[in-house]
C-alpha cells in the first residue's frame, strides 16, 4: 500500500544546530512535495515545495532535498532556534488521479535554548 | 493569517446535536478542503471541492454533510456526532486542484476544535 513515513520520535537539538528531518515514502511517483509547520492547535502553514526534477531548494534557513530514486525528501534547518520548535508535515502529490495532497503525520522538533 | 478563516474556533456539542463549521477564504481561490486531524494522526481529507463542485468524498459518514455555496464559502454541517468524531477540524484552499500549472499548495484556517461529549 502507499505509505509516507516520519519518524513519529520528537527530534531534540541545540541551539543553534542544524536539524533534519525526514520523509520517506514508498510506491508513490509524486510529481511534487510539500513542507508545513504546524503550531500546536493551529493549522499547517506552507513552507517549500519541491520537484521531482529538482534536487534541492533553499529558503532563507531552510533547505529541502528531494531523491525519487531513494524516495525520500529531508528538511533542514539551519542554525536553529528555539521558535524553530513546531511539527513539520511532509505532504505529496500522487499521480494516481486523487484530487488532494496525502500528508504524513509530521515529526515534532523542540530546539533548546 | 493565511487568508482562511474559520469559526467557531472552539465548539462543544451533544450527540444529538447539529452544529455547522464555517470556512471562507479571501485569496480567491477555486478549490477548497476539509480535513479532520486527530491526535497522533495524521490529516485526514474528509471533502474536496473545486469551483463549488465536490470532486472527492474520503469515504466520510453521512453524519458529516459538507456544503459550498461558491468558491469562497465552505460549511460543514454536523448531526448525531460520535465521541470519536472529537478532533481538530481544518479548512484549506488551494488555487486550483493539482494539474499542469498549478500545485495544491494548501492554505489552511486555524482549525475548529471540536469535542462531542
Amino acid at each position: 500500500s502507499q505509505k509516507i513515513e516520519q519518524n513519529s520520535e520528537a527530534l531534540n537539538i541545540q541551539e543553534g544546530k542544524t536539524a533534519t528531518l525526514t520523509c520517506n515514502y514508498t510506491n508513490y511517483s509524486p510529481a511534487y512535495l510539500q513542507w508545513y509547520r504546524q503550531d500546536p492547535g493551529r493549522g499547517p502553514v506552507f513552507l517549500l515545495l519541491i520537484r521531482e526534477n529538482e534536487k534541492e531548494k533553499r529558503k532563507e534557513r531552510l533547505k529541502v532535498t528531494f531523491d525519487t530514486t531513494l524516495k525520500q525528501s529531508l528538511f533542514h534547518i539551519t542554525a536553529s532556534q528555539p521558535a524553530d520548535s513546531a511539527t513539520y508535515l511532509c505532504a505529496l502529490a500522487l499521480d494516481t488521479g486523487r484530487r488532494a495532497l496525502t500528508f504524513g503525520s509530521g515529526t515534532r522538533l523542540q530546539v533548546q535554548p | 493569517e493565511t487568508g482562511v478563516t474559520q469559526t467557531p474556533r472552539h465548539l462543544v456539542m451533544g450527540m444529538t446535536n447539529k452544529k455547522s463549521l464555517k470556512c471562507e477564504q479571501h485569496l480567491g481561490h477555486n478549490a477548497m478542503y476539509w480535513y479532520k486531524q486527530s491526535a497522533k494522526k495524521p490529516l485526514e481529507l474528509m471533502f474536496v471541492y473545486s469551483l463549488e463542485e465536490r470532486v472527492e468524498n474520503n469515504s466520510v459518514p453521512s453524519r458529516f454533510s459538507p456544503e459550498c455555496p461558491n468558491s469562497s464559502h465552505l460549511f460543514l454541517h454536523l448531526h448525531t456526532l460520535q465521541p470519536e468524531d472529537s478532533a481538530l477540524y481544518l479548512c484549506a484552499s488551494s488555487q486550483d486542484l493539482a494539474g499542469v500549472l498549478y500545485t495544491d499548495t494548501q492554505y489552511f484556517g486555524p482549525g475548529t476544535r471540536l469535542t462531542v461529549l
